[in-house]
């Protein structure tokens, strides 16, 4: 089945311990990227990527760190995390760049920082 | 900067009542899609429109794209409370810019 995954789905920290979390998808898309939802903020991208080992910021990318080494994994790393991080994210993936394309959705993770 | 700007952000209807969702932008974008979302899940494309004053049908769903490509409308004939959900427009300038979203419009639809 197609289809993006996210783990975990649900996670409460504390301020400051580093946390990973894991995006794959296996539709050898090559376009994929991280959203946060907030109430009233509706989605705001986070960081994407064009291919493997291309990365670029989106709308709010402070705090947050991002890698592709691979075509499928996109994982999202918050390196330092802090109360205004608590949010549901989602990530996304697509065959190529966004314009007219799909854009297929993991689960979403909703984190809480204390 | 809210590119998109989604009319209204909460609906709530009865079952059999016709409704029309509004997104709006000052800037042209190169296609304009549409995804619901239920609670507890990612967001599931609906359509995509890419032509000035396009007309795309889906059941009960019609989604219109402007002429000048600034603008759509999502008109649901006869709710059903299934259509439940927040519907979200997102719009992309080009082939490889980023993806905006509006902030969605929260629709129940009562039995």
């Amino acid at each position: 089945e197609a289809q993006v995954t996210q783990n975990p789905r649900y996670l409460i920290t504390v301020t400051g311990k580093k946390l990973t979390v894991t995006c794959s998808q296996n539709m050898n898309h090559e376009y994929m990227s991280w959203y946060r939802q907030d109430p009233g903020l509706g989605l705001r991208q986070i960081y994407y990527s064009m291919n493997v080992e291309v990365t670029d910021k989106g709308d709010v990318p402070e705090g947050y760190k991002v890698s592709r080494k691979e075509k499928r994994n996109f994982p999202l790393i918050l390196e330092s995390p802090s109360p205004n991080q608590t949010s549901l994210y989602f990530c996304a993936s697509s065959r190529t760049g966004p314009a007219g394309e799909t854009q297929y959705f993991g689960p979403g993770t909703r984190l809480l920082v204390l | 900067t809210q590119l998109l700007e989604q009319s209204p952000q909460f609906l709530s209807i009865q079952e059999g009542e016709n409704l029309t969702v509004y997104c709006n932008s000052s800037s042209v974008f190169s296609s304009l899609q549409w995804y619901r979302q239920e609670p507890g899940e990612g967001p599931v494309l609906l359509v995509t429109v890419v032509t000035g004053g396009e007309v795309k049908k889906l059941k009960r769903l019609t989604f219109q794209f402007g002429d000048a490509r600034k603008d759509s409308s999502l008109h649901i004939t006869a709710a059903q409370p299934g259509d439940t959900g927040l519907y979200l427009c997102a719009g992309a300038k080009s082939g490889n810019t980023p993806l905006v979203f509006g902030k969605g419009t929260r629709l129940s639809v009562i039995a």
